[in-house]
């Protein structure tokens, strides 16, 4: 399985960007990349994902390497309500939407 | 749009006891995936589910559980003869189809208590 390496936490100040680095180096070009959240004891969240350009949506930006072997999430202000763990997937194992979580990125946003 | 429904939200069983986990997945939505998240550990695939199908229960553990998707109802995850073990958050998610391109949508879960 194609594996994702993501530091264990970051610390933010409401109202900054942050930007969550994921590293990829194994990725096929098959391979989606996917990021999800999890505030405290609630289910996941879909967050944003792509293939190969950068993405945006109401909740992020995804910004993808030229060789897709990194990218990083990009919260454009952070808000007391973005602290959650962030995970970064890659969607495509046996050819359909399996998640393998790994231990993602514990944000804290401090007020 | 009525999002993942899970229930119940909480689930106290004894020992040897059985579990039945309900899904609903979202309107629409004939793809669904189970996860277990043990506590303080990160989320696990368990099965993924077709209506009526199972495509891979590669995370299953091979005694005690079993998935279905009926093609009427929510989907099921059992556990028979539950242990301490079993204890954990058990996650269901649904997709409209199956390729990688589709994010998936999570409920708020089940949390399975064993006494």
């Amino acid at each position: 399985d194609a594996k994702t390496t993501q530091p264990n936490s970051m610390e933010s100040n409401e109202e900054e960007p942050v930007h969550l680095p994921c590293n990829h180096s194994t990725i096929s070009g098959t391979d989606y990349i996917h990021w999800y959240r999890q505030l405290p004891s609630q289910g996941p969240e879909y967050v944003i994902h792509g293939l190969t350009s950068n993405v945006n949506n109401r909740m992020a930006s995804l910004a993808i390497a030229e060789d897709r072997k990194s990218s990083t999430l990009i919260l454009h202000r952070a808000t007391l309500r973005d602290a959650a763990v962030y995970y970064c997937i890659l969607s495509g194992v046996g050819g359909y939407n399996k998640l393998i979580f790994g231990a993602g990125t514990r944000l804290a946003v401090h007020p | 749009n009525a999002g993942v429904m899970q229930n119940p939200r909480h689930l106290v069983r004894r020992r040897g006891q059985e579990a039945r986990l309900r899904c609903s997945p979202m309107k629409g939505h004939s793809h669904v995936y189970w996860y277990r998240q043990l506590p303080e550990e990160g989320l696990k695939f368990m099965v993924y589910l077709q209506k009526e199908n199972i495509i891979d229960e590669s995370g299953m553990p091979k005694e005690r559980f079993s998935a279905e998707f009926p093609k009427e109802g929510p989907s099921i995850l059992r556990i028979q003869q539950v242990v301490r073990g079993d204890s954990a958050a058990y996650f269901c998610a649904s997709s409209p189809a199956g390729d990688s391109n589709q994010p998936q949508h999570f409920g708020d879960g089940t949390r399975l208590s064993i006494l």
